[in-house]
């Protein structure tokens, strides 16, 4: 079983629908991150957590460090939202190294 | 802030052939340097990090070598490439501290024929 499981793998939706997607892990950890990557490649840093929330225009991110798990919310998606979200998990006590999930590829159609 | 240069940014190359990529990083010093490999279909996974100048730590035994010769600047290698060594490879960089964040290179997708 993986460190980190995402879900769903897939996720196709309307344009301006809300869009959940969540990340659980097993291990320890000092923080956890939200990652875009677009279908170039490159990956672009979304948010950092260790607790509570955050905000980020159209972006929310929670975590529950009891239960393990952590959300990325879109409000009002747009087709430009499209990408492979990644959550990544960096283990207490490491040297930063990071425990990817597999992502979960969204579309937003219009 | 950091920017991280990643080239290049798809190589296809035969089997048997070196391998040589780099990853240099403006905006901060000392900072903490990690090579990750993503294979088709699954998530990516670390194949070395860096605390500072030829200092090299590796996580999985493989094809793979990597080198820090100057304070920004990262190097993955290989001697000969295998077909497995196929995947999209990714730089990142990250400086001391539990509230420093990630950043990342754009990627190279390495297809070995």
């Amino acid at each position: 079983k993986n460190e980190v499981e995402q879900s769903p793998q897939n996720l196709t939706a309307q344009e301006g629908e809300f869009i959940t997607i969540n990340c659980s892990y097993s291990v320890g950890i000092s923080a956890l991150h939200w990652l875009q990557q677009h279908p170039g490649g490159g990956i672009v840093s979304l948010f950092m957590l260790s607790s509570g929330k955050k905000k980020h225009g159209r972006l929310i991110a929670t975590i529950n460090i009891q239960e393990k798990h952590s959300s990325l919310h879109i409000t009002a998606s747009h087709p430009r939202d499209s990408a492979v979200y990644i959550c990544a998990v960096r283990k207490g006590g490491s040297q930063g190294n990071l425990i990817f999930g597999k992502g979960t590829k969204l579309s937003v159609k219009p | 802030s950091q920017t991280i240069h990643q080239w290049p940014a798809t190589l296809v190359q035969p089997v048997g052939s070196p391998l040589s990529l780099e990853c240099t990083v403006e905006g901060t010093s000392n900072p903490n340097l990690y090579w990750y490999r993503q294979a088709a279909g699954r998530g990516l996974q670390l194949l070395f990090y860096s605390v500072g100048i030829g200092q090299i730590s590796s996580e999985v035994p493989q094809n793979l070598s990597a080198s820090r010769p100057q304070d920004r600047q990262f190097i993955l290698s290989s001697k000969k490439l295998l077909l497995s060594d196929s995947g999209f490879y990714l730089c990142a960089s990250k400086m001391g501290g539990a509230n420093y964040g990630y950043t990342f290179g754009s990627g190279t997708r390495l297809t070995v024929v």
